[in-house]
């Protein structure tokens, strides 16, 4: 059983704010690091899949890393916006080809 | 847009009723899955569906049992459902089964166990 942790669990910023947040997982057994952006009511939407070691991906104002090695990739988002306030959810794939989920981090950015 | 449809949105059904969820894409992908996710937890799957056989089973209660007639759509048979059972039923979708695959998720269905 693959162990994905997230945190923070729940971050509030004010619009404007450039902020961050980390996913961590077992090094081993590692084969791709899904990002999900789920906003209140709607569905979860893919950000990123992500398989390399210094893999970065970027969307917008929406960046992300990886270092498999170390077992953790990082979300940023740069000069946040209240349509940026959604939970963010963090998934692992390894050798069972199914995606494991963290419990996310719900990001509230205030006007 | 999100390509999948998931039916009805909210459920209320008692602990002896039988009822179907059903889940639609549109987008032409091979493999379906079911998630559910319970209060403060992380999203857990259920069941996975390639090319319309059931590829995954991850230790779910009898009381669920998945139907995949074809690749375009999901079911999600219940019965004899327990309180426990109330949660947010996610259907997802993706191309192909794989661990590079990004899935798409539809709105879910709220379901909850009097």
């Amino acid at each position: 059983i693959l162990n994905v942790e997230q945190s923070p669990q729940s971050l509030h910023v004010q619009e404007g704010d450039s902020t961050n947040f980390t996913c961590s997982f077992p090094s081993s057994n590692f084969y791709a690091l899904h990002w999900y952006r789920w906003e209140t009511a709607k569905s979860p939407e893919a950000l990123f899949v992500m398989t390399l070691n210094g893999d970065e991906k970027k969307k917008g104002r929406i960046s992300a890393t990886l270092n498999t090695k170390e077992g953790y990739s990082y979300l940023y988002i740069k000069g946040s916006q209240p349509e940026d306030s959604a939970t963010y959810l963090c998934a692992l794939s390894g050798s069972a080809r199914q995606l494991t989920f963290g419990s996310g981090t719900q990001l509230t950015v205030l006007p | 847009e999100t390509g999948v449809t998931q039916t009805p949105r909210h459920l209320v059904m008692g602990m002896t009723n039988k009822k179907s969820l059903k889940c639609e894409q549109h987008l032409g992908h091979n493999a379906m899955y079911w998630y559910k996710q319970s209060a403060k937890k992380p999203l857990e799957l259920m069941f996975v569906y390639s090319l319309e056989e059931r590829v995954e089973n991850n230790s779910v209660p009898s009381r669920f049992s998945p139907e995949c007639p074809n690749s375009s759509h999901l079911f999600l048979h219940l019965h004899t459902l327990q309180p426990e059972d109330s949660a947010l039923y996610l259907c997802a979708s993706s191309r192909v089964q794989g661990p590079q695959q990004p899935q798409h998720f539809g709105d879910g269905t709220r379901l909850s166990i009097l």
